[in-house]
Order: structure tokens, then sequence, then C-alpha cells
């Protein structure tokens, strides 16, 4: 397995700012992926980064609110722009296993986000 | 698309009950099945996984659970469960075509009081 870490563990931000959260995996890994869970709900995937290429947003989540970096394979931002009260949530950052085990998913602890 | 249903959203048990959770997915292709634990503070844990073979699946901690392909189902169960199981309990699914996205049912808070 892997050790994933996300910085800041949490914050609490006031409406129109920005944040960045970082995250940092202890292995080299391809597939970096960003989650959010909403309170009370599930987790609900962002976006797909692969290093060297851009960053590939699901549906009802666009690049202006949400840049994403991956400037090698051990690293990846998520920018949470102009915020607002419903951007309150979890970010989660998550990789394929390393290890060589397919398909394996493993996540960090997570960012806890409150927008006053 | 693919969605993933679990249909009970709060469960309580005493220690010693049985436990079984119901995870239901829509997609017709071949999928990976998951289920992931999060403990009170802690971050997502895999708890078992199904790929392929054998449908009825061993994780850790004594827990299982069984594919049934007609069904669409990957239920998780235990069968005697303790206060450490206390937890919010998620089933996800992963298709083989496409990206490799993993689509998360909404979770069960599982409860169990001593």
């Amino acid at each position: 397995s892997a050790v994933i870490s996300q910085k800041p563990s949490r914050d609490i931000c006031q409406r129109g700012t920005s944040l960045t959260i970082q995250c940092q995996v202890d292995s080299q890994v391809t597939m970096m992926f960003w989650y959010r869970q909403q309170p009370g709900q599930s987790l609900t995937l962002i976006a797909t980064a692969n290093q060297g290429s851009e960053a590939t947003y699901e549906s009802g989540f666009v690049i202006d609110k949400f840049p994403i970096s991956r400037p090698n394979l051990t690293f990846s931002t998520l920018t949470v722009s102009n915020m607002s009260p419903e951007d309150s949530s979890i970010y989660l950052c998550s990789i394929l296993s390393p290890d060589g085990v397919p398909y394996e998913q493993y996540f960090g602890p997570g960012t806890r986000l409150t927008v006053t | 698309a693919q969605s993933v249903s679990q249909h009970n959203h709060h469960v309580i048990l005493s220690e010693a009950a049985s436990l079984e959770l119901g995870c239901n997915y829509s997609y017709g292709g071949t999928v990976n099945l998951f289920w992931y634990v999060q403990y009170p503070g802690q971050h997502l844990q895999l708890l078992l996984k199904y790929f392929s073979g054998d449908p009825l699946v061993k994780g850790i901690k004594g827990f299982e659970a069984e594919f049934i392909k007609s069904k669409f189902s990957f239920n998780l169960r235990k069968p005697s469960v303790q206060w450490s199981d206390t937890a919010e309990y998620f089933c996800a699914v992963r298709s083989y075509t496409g990206f490799q996205k993993l689509v998360f049912g909404t979770g069960t808070r599982l409860l169990v009081s001593p």
C-alpha cells in the first residue's frame, strides 16, 4: 500500500477566497483522483489527474472552479476557487495502488473545509 | 450511467448481532466491487474487494461479501458484530471500461451498542 498525506487537514475560509489543498504520496503513481464528500453524503469524483496531462473533470465540475496541478508522480494540488458555503466539504485525494495490485484504490485522510 | 444504491442509511445493532448491509449497482458490464469502511475520525480503508472468481469474498475483521450477478448485488455481512465495528460503510463499483472511475454508494452508518 501507499501512504497518502494531505495538507491542510482542515480549514475555515471566508466566502470569495480560494484554498489550495496538497496531496503527497510516498510512492510514484500514475493516476490520482480528487473526491468531494459533502456533509451527510457519499464521495463524488471531481477529477482524475495524470502527470503530464490536463486533469479530466467529471460532469458538474469545471477547471475554473477546481484547478488541479500534477507536477510529478508523487504530488498534486486541488484549488477550490471563489468559495461559497456550498463548497463546505471534505476533499479527498486518492490513488490507484502502486504495488501492482490491480484496481485497488487508496484514500488520503481528507481536508475538511468550512466556508463561512 | 453507473449508480450504486445502499438501502440502509443508518443501522443500529447490539454486540454479537449479525450484520447484512445491502448494495445494488446499475451497470450491465463487467465490474469490480468494493466495500470501504470509515471509522470515526479515520480515513477510508478498503474492507474487501471482488474482481473475479469465487463470488463469496472475505475481507478483514471477519467481514465477507457475496456477489450475486443476477441481482446486481454485493451485500456485506458479518456473523457477529463488535462495538469496534461502529463506522460508516461504503459500497463502490468500478466498471472495466472507461477511465476506471470508482462510483460510491451513499454509505451506511453502523452503530453497535455494547
